[in-house]
């Protein structure tokens, strides 16, 4: 798996837009890029993954650098509720058998 | 959307006593399932791979006989945690993948070791 360098925190305010960034710059050519993301004492859940193209999905959106070793996750407007852990995960295509890194803990201020 | 369920959601034991955590994928089939641990303030750890019919896949470092993982049917892995001792407390999570581009969690189950 390609290694990844993510902030170890963020800030936000509610209803501002959050850009959360991630390098990964030994992805090999066919390994898709995946965000989750896990609330205090739940597990993981999918937030969204990509390949070359920026995607968008009803939870964030997602910028690929066009040379792939990096992305940024963008919440248009954080809520309290998206309070998390950020992990980006470049990965090969056996979904479920994922290496997390330390991810990126994001704080929402009111 | 596909749901993964975890049970119990928590559980006390006694030291030495076997704790079994249960995970079912509850609206389709999951041939593989994954279960990780996670202590305080740190990442999702890997631990094994439960595959349906066959021998769980342990990482490396992790006791097999000590975290005994049985995947009996496409819908049910369990994982049960033998002579349970205090440094095993931890919060414990399955997966399983989808046919689509995600993996599906559980909402873990945080165990304490007494």
């Amino acid at each position: 798996d390609a290694k990844t360098t993510q902030p170890n925190s963020m800030e936000s305010n509610e209803e501002e837009p959050v850009h959360l960034p991630c390098n990964h710059s030994t992805i090999s050519g066919t390994d898709y890029i995946h965000w989750y993301r896990q609330l205090p004492s739940q597990g993981p859940e999918y937030v969204i993954h990509g390949l070359t193209s920026n995607v968008n999905n009803r939870m964030a959106s997602l910028a690929i650098a066009e040379d792939r070793k990096s992305s940024t996750l963008i919440l248009h407007r954080a809520t309290l509720r998206d309070a998390a852990v950020y992990y980006c995960l470049p990965g090969g295509t056996s979904y479920g058998k994922l290496t997390f890194g330390q991810g990126t803990i994001l704080t929402v201020h009111p | 959307g596909a749901v993964v369920s975890q049970h119990p959601s928590w559980v006390i034991c006694k030291s030495g006593t076997s704790v079994k955590i249960e995970c079912r994928s509850l609206d389709f089939q999951a041939t593989t399932m994954f279960w990780y641990r996670q202590f305080p303030k740190q990442s999702l750890m890997l631990m094994a791979t439960s595959n349906e019919g066959s021998k769980a896949t342990y990482e490396q470092g992790v006791e097999k006989d000590k975290f005994l993982i049985n995947h009996a049917s496409l819908t049910l892995s369990t994982l049960t945690v033998t002579s349970a001792h205090p440094e095993d407390s931890s919060f414990y999570i399955c997966s399983a993948p989808s046919t689509g581009s995600e993996a599906f969690f559980g909402q873990g189950t945080r165990l304490t070791v007494v």
